[in-house]
């Protein structure tokens, strides 16, 4: 099946970018969704279709995608943005939803 | 605003089945999106899709769990189910429902999710 591979940690000062990456298998020729999750909160989509940004996000959040790797860049980044961010994608193969392993950022 | 609410027991013993609902609220489950699906968060892991169901009725699952998952769907409650069959610990985690436009298209509508623990 298809594995997503992400670092399990990113750490970043605030005001600066972080970036998150999301290694699969020419992942650059599939769709990449990526969520934001906090404790005691429901998920939230901030990245779809590679660099989509839905309604209400900032755009302080974008994303690409190309031959093995997807990122997601956080800009200007806030104590807020503090989470745990999973990318996805649908495996073609299997038939089925993908996650990445999360990632989490913290803001020092 | 379209608003998803996991319920259920919070704690399950093992070989039993688990059920939990997701109720739909601001807008009908009919017409607020085409699929609706179920995802989980064991302890300390990442998350995992355990399937999506069309408002139609054809369901989707993920391989792993296809042999013990059935997700439904009931319109006159604005709901639809998930049931897992003989459970272990291994099914603990925070279970989530979620709403998606299309099969590939994203989980754009979330729920804050409830936490199935397996013991006995």
């Amino acid at each position: 099946s298809y594995v997503l591979t992400q670092p399990p940690s990113v750490s970043v000062a605030p005001r600066q970018t972080a970036r998150i990456t999301c290694g699969g298998d020419n992942i650059g020729g599939n769709s990449v969704h990526w969520y934001q999750l906090k404790p005691g909160q429901a998920p939230v989509l901030v990245v779809h279709d590679d660099s989509g940004r839905p309604s209400g996000i900032s755009e302080r959040f974008s994303g690409s995608n190309s031959g093995n790797t997807a990122t997601l860049t956080i800009s200007r980044v806030e104590d807020g943005d503090e989470a745990d961010y999973y990318c996805q994608v649908w495996d073609n193969t299997d038939d089925h939803w993908v996650f990445g392993g999360g990632t989490k950022l913290t803001v020092l | 605003q379209l608003q998803l609410h996991e319920s259920g027991p919070g704690l399950v013993k093992p070989s039993e089945t688990l059920s939990l609902t997701c109720t739909v609220s601001g807008g009908s489950i009919s017409s607020s999106g085409r699929y609706w699906g179920w995802i989980r968060q064991p302890p300390g892991k990442g998350l995992e899709w355990i399937g999506s169901i069309y408002y139609g009725g054809t369901t989707y699952y993920n391989a792993s769990l296809k042999s013990r998952v059935t997700i439904s769907l009931d319109t006159s409650k604005n709901q639809f189910s998930l049931i897992l069959n003989s459970v272990t610990a291994a099914d603990t985690a925070l279970y989530y429902c979620a709403r998606h436009r299309d099969l590939f298209d994203p989980l754009d509508v979330w729920g804050k999710g409830t936490t199935v623990t397996v013991s006995s």
